[in-house]
């Protein structure tokens, strides 16, 4: 079936440290990939997406690629500050149901 | 602008009770659904909904039922609660055309 694997967290960075985060996936066809990002306290919220192979997905820095070769979506940003303290999953849609990652947290010091 | 709001926020319970987890969005999506959330095994699919009167299972549906009479509520009922239960629960809508879902700020629930 369908699935999602992300790196396991926590990520720990210094402020403007660079930021990857990988996510691979398993599906049939090409679905939709996703970046959410919980930040404390609070739902998860959409961060970037992408719908088809290749497409570039990105939003408040962070960026994604779409690779069907390598079947990866992997979250990167070129200068974390410490308001990006969050858990970020990846997921992927399937047919009206969105397969979630494990979750990555991501924790900026100053 | 409400968006997706659950209730109630927090909840303890005691095995064998029951509960029900509210949630009401006022986006007019027809798709709404239930995540439960434990740690190290991100958010898993307990139920869907596609329109009013239609519901289906996800990924962890025993031990959870829910009912869609209108396009604004999808509640979620606790039959006989179990400590396996004991999770932060998400309520979500999903917009129709760019399939982005829209979460509530969740609902912790302990069974002791």
């Amino acid at each position: 079936g369908n699935s999602v694997t992300q790196m396991e967290g926590p990520v720990t960075l210094s402020e403007e440290a660079f930021l990857t985060i990988n996510c691979t996936y398993t599906a049939t066809g090409y679905p939709s990939l996703f970046w959410y990002v919980q930040y404390p306290g609070e739902g998860l919220q959409l961060l970037l997406k992408a719908t088809k192979a290749d497409d570039k997905g990105s939003n408040k820095g962070f960026e994604a690629t779409y690779r069907k070769e390598t079947t990866s979506f992997h979250l990167e940003k070129g200068s974390v500050q410490v308001s990006d303290s969050a858990v970020y999953f990846c997921a992927l849609d399937s047919s009206y149901k969105l397969i979630f990652g494990s979750g990555t947290r991501l924790l900026v010091r100053p | 602008n409400a968006g997706v709001t659950q209730t109630p926020k927090f909840q303890v319970l005691k095995t064998g009770q029951s509960m029900t987890l509210q949630c009401a969005q006022d986006m007019n999506h027809e798709y709404m659904s239930w995540y439960r959330q434990d740690p190290g095994m991100g958010l898993r699919l307990i139920h869907y909904s596609v329109g009013a009167g239609i519901t289906d299972q996800g990924e962890v549906p025993n031990g959870y039922n829910v009912s869609r009479s209108t396009t604004e509520d999808f509640p979620l009922r606790l039959l006989l609660a179990a400590p396996s239960q004991t999770s932060v629960y998400f309520c979500a809508s999903r917009h129709p055309g760019t399939g982005e879902l829209f979460f509530g700020e969740g609902s912790r629930l302990t069974v002791l």
